[in-house]
């Protein structure tokens, strides 16, 4: 199984600053053949379930603001928060859908400083 | 709008089964996959089984293979989870969720449902 790793577990950010966090897998999520990585991020607010923000390691899903963002490739991905507002209070996680099983991070939990 | 709704859930004892549905709408239901992916109190997640738009493909966490069993009913737009020989770590809230995009089983998912909670205790 591929192990995803989420780093800092937890995250306090002033409002208005920037909000960044890591994702790494144990192996490349990167599909040659199609040169894209197969890495998602979920924020999940408390007492809500998961809700989709990015696919394909940085393609924003339909609706997430703008100063959500994804970059990486491979093994290493980040998650951007450019300017954090109270709403952005979650758990986020990141998940590989390269290889069965799908597998997620154990969360970053983002709070206001 | 997309809804998906879980409902089937409940105390269950050790060893014991039940049956998780998930009614959905406001989209196609055959021509998605589908997941159930839990989260035990306090905890991350965990997929737990897919299965494809059809029906004919089934794929399970290690966890629970052979226990679990990931059907559909295209006609009832419903999605189902059987589960037996229950163990106190299964304790979770199951989510069923729409899957957007899959390569062979392994998904992302665009839509989740709010979840049935299945704690599993003496």
């Amino acid at each position: 199984d591929i192990v995803m790793t989420q780093s800092p577990d937890s995250l306090a950010v002033s409002l208005g600053e920037r909000a960044t966090f890591n994702c790494k897998s144990s192996q490349s999520v990167l599909y040659s053949s199609n040169n894209k990585n197969y890495l998602a991020w979920y924020q999940q607010k408390p007492g809500q379930p998961p809700k989709l923000l990015i696919y394909w390691a940085s393609t924003r899903e339909s609706g997430v603001p703008d100063r959500f963002s994804g970059s990486g490739s491979g093994t290493d991905f980040t998650l951007t928060i450019s300017r954090l507002q109270a709403e952005d209070v979650a758990v986020y996680y990141c998940q590989q859908y390269y290889t069965i099983p799908r597998t997620f991070g154990q969360g970053t939990k983002v709070e206001i400083k | 709008e997309v809804q998906l709704w879980e409902s089937g859930g409940g105390l269950v004892h050790p060893g014991g089964s039940l049956r998780l549905s998930c009614a959905a709408s406001g989209f196609t239901f055959s021509n998605y996959a589908m997941s159930w992916v839990r989260q035990a109190p306090g905890k991350g997640l965990e997929w737990v089984s897919g299965i494809s738009g059809g029906g004919h493909n089934t794929y399970y966490a290690d966890s629970v293979k052979g226990r679990f069993t990931i059907s559909r009913d295209n006609s009832k737009n419903t999605l189902y989870l059987q589960m037996s020989s229950l163990r106190a770590e299964d304790t979770a809230v199951y989510y069923c969720a729409k899957d957007d995009y899959c390569t062979i089983g392994s998904c992302y998912s665009g839509f989740w449902g709010q979840g049935t909670l299945v704690p599993v205790s003496s």
